[in-house]
Formats: C-alpha cells, sequence, structure tokens
C-alpha cells in the first residue's frame, strides 16, 4: 500500500503569505494525487486532481505540482478563510488503493 | 446544485451492525460512481470503498472486504453502506463522496457526514 508522508504537521502563517505544504509517496504514483481542505466539523472539499488541475471553483491562489513521489500545494496572499487542514490523496489502480495523507494543519494567525 | 445527504448519527454496542444511507441529487445518479470514505477523530480520511450505481460493480479496501457493504437504489438516487461485526476501532465520521469526474480517481461533492459511535 502506498504511504503518504506529508510535512509540515502544522503551519502558522499570516494574511497575504505564502503557504508551501508537501506531499511524499512511499511508491511512484505518476501524477495520480489530489488534495483537499477540510474545515472542523465539515467535510473535506476537493482542491487539486491529477497533481496540478484546480477543481471547479476553486480560486487561483491555490496551485499544486510535482509527479512520482514529490507533490506540493502552494496557496498564495493567503486568506482569512484558508485556514483547517489539508490532506493528499493517492489513486493507485492495482492493487486499487486510494489513501490519505495523515494532513497538515494551516492556522492563519 | 448536486448534494448529497447523509442520515443521522448512531449509537451502536460492540459486535453490532450499522447501515447509513446517502440521497443524491442534482445530477445522473447512474454516471458517477459513489465512495465511502470514513474518518476517526484526529486522523486523516481513510477509502472504504467504491460503488457504481449503474452497474453494481464495488471495489472495497481489504482491511474491510469481509465485514463491509455498498449498495445503490436507483428509484430513490440513494447509497448505502453496512459495516458489521462493530469495534470501537470502527468510531468515526463516515462520509458518501461522488466521483469528481468519470475517472473515478477522486472525490466531490461529499455527504455532510454520520457520526457512528461504537461503545458498550
Amino acid at each position: 500500500e502506498v504511504v503518504l508522508t506529508q510535512s509540515p504537521v502544522s503551519l502558522s502563517l499570516s494574511p497575504g503569505e505564502r503557504a508551501t505544504l508537501s506531499c511524499r509517496a512511499s511508491q511512484s504514483v505518476s501524477t495520480y494525487l489530489a488534495w483537499y481542505q477540510q474545515k472542523p466539523g465539515r467535510a473535506p472539499r476537493l482542491l487539486i486532481y491529477d497533481a496540478s488541475n484546480r477543481a471547479t471553483g476553486v480560486p487561483a491562489r491555490f496551485s499544486a505540482g510535482g509527479s512520482r513521489t514529490d507533490f506540493t500545494l502552494t496557496i498564495t496572499n493567503l486568506q482569512p478563510e484558508d485556514f483547517g487542514f489539508y490532506y493528499c490523496q493517492q489513486h493507485s489502480r492495482w492493487p486499487i488503493s486510494n489513501t490519505f495523507g495523515q494532513g497538515t494543519r494551516l492556522e492563519i494567525k | 446544485q448536486v448534494q448529497m445527504v447523509q442520515s443521522g448519527s448512531e449509537m451502536k454496542k460492540p459486535g453490532a451492525s450499522v447501515k447509513v444511507s446517502c440521497k443524491a441529487s442534482g445530477y445522473n445518479f447512474i454516471r458517477f460512481g459513489i465512495n465511502w470514505v470514513r474518518q476517526a477523530p484526529g486522523q486523516g480520511p481513510e477509502w472504504m470503498g467504491w460503488i457504481s450505481p449503474y452497474n453494481h460493480n464495488t471495489n472495497y479496501a481489504p482491511n474491510l472486504r469481509d465485514r463491509f457493504t455498498m449498495t445503490t437504489d436507483t428509484s430513490t438516487t440513494t447509497a448505502y453502506m453496512e459495516l458489521r461485526s462493530l469495534t470501537p476501532d470502527d468510531t468515526a465520521v463516515y462520509y458518501c463522496a461522488r466521483d469528481y469526474d468519470t475517472t473515478g480517481y477522486w472525490y466531490d461533492p461529499w455527504g455532510q457526514g454520520t457520526l457512528v459511535t461504537v461503545s458498550s
């Protein structure tokens, strides 16, 4: 099973700053990687799929890239509403496997 | 708009079963698969399985295959999951989530979640 390791565990930044979140896979997942945002008490929301494509309605300040084992989510010009947890998720076809990372907590000061 | 609305919280004793429903609306129900994902307190999400409302094909996470069943009812556009032989480790929020697109790799939108608590 592919294990996803996210770093840092927690991040505290001010509005207007840039956040850089990392996700490392234990083996190559090509570009089959997504990023989700989750606010306390709410369901996750898809932000990025196929490693770098923004989902419908996601602001342009969210961008992402990477391939194989190393991936990055970047949030520029942080807004107060960007607080929450961010999870990466990978998909493998054989054997079928869909795993999530343990998350990065983003606090806006 | 697309909505996934789940049934309410459940409290169960160890060894019992739980069934959660997920009512979908706002799209062609048979066109997209539905996933079940759970999240234990303080943990990342865990994918449990996928079902196609079109042909009822399923994929189950290996660690749950023996006690987890997913079904769909196209007449009511509702998906169901049943988890049997519950233990306290099954305490979690359970989510249904529609396939984002027809690849079936990504999940959105999600239901609001159903808290299942397993305790004696």
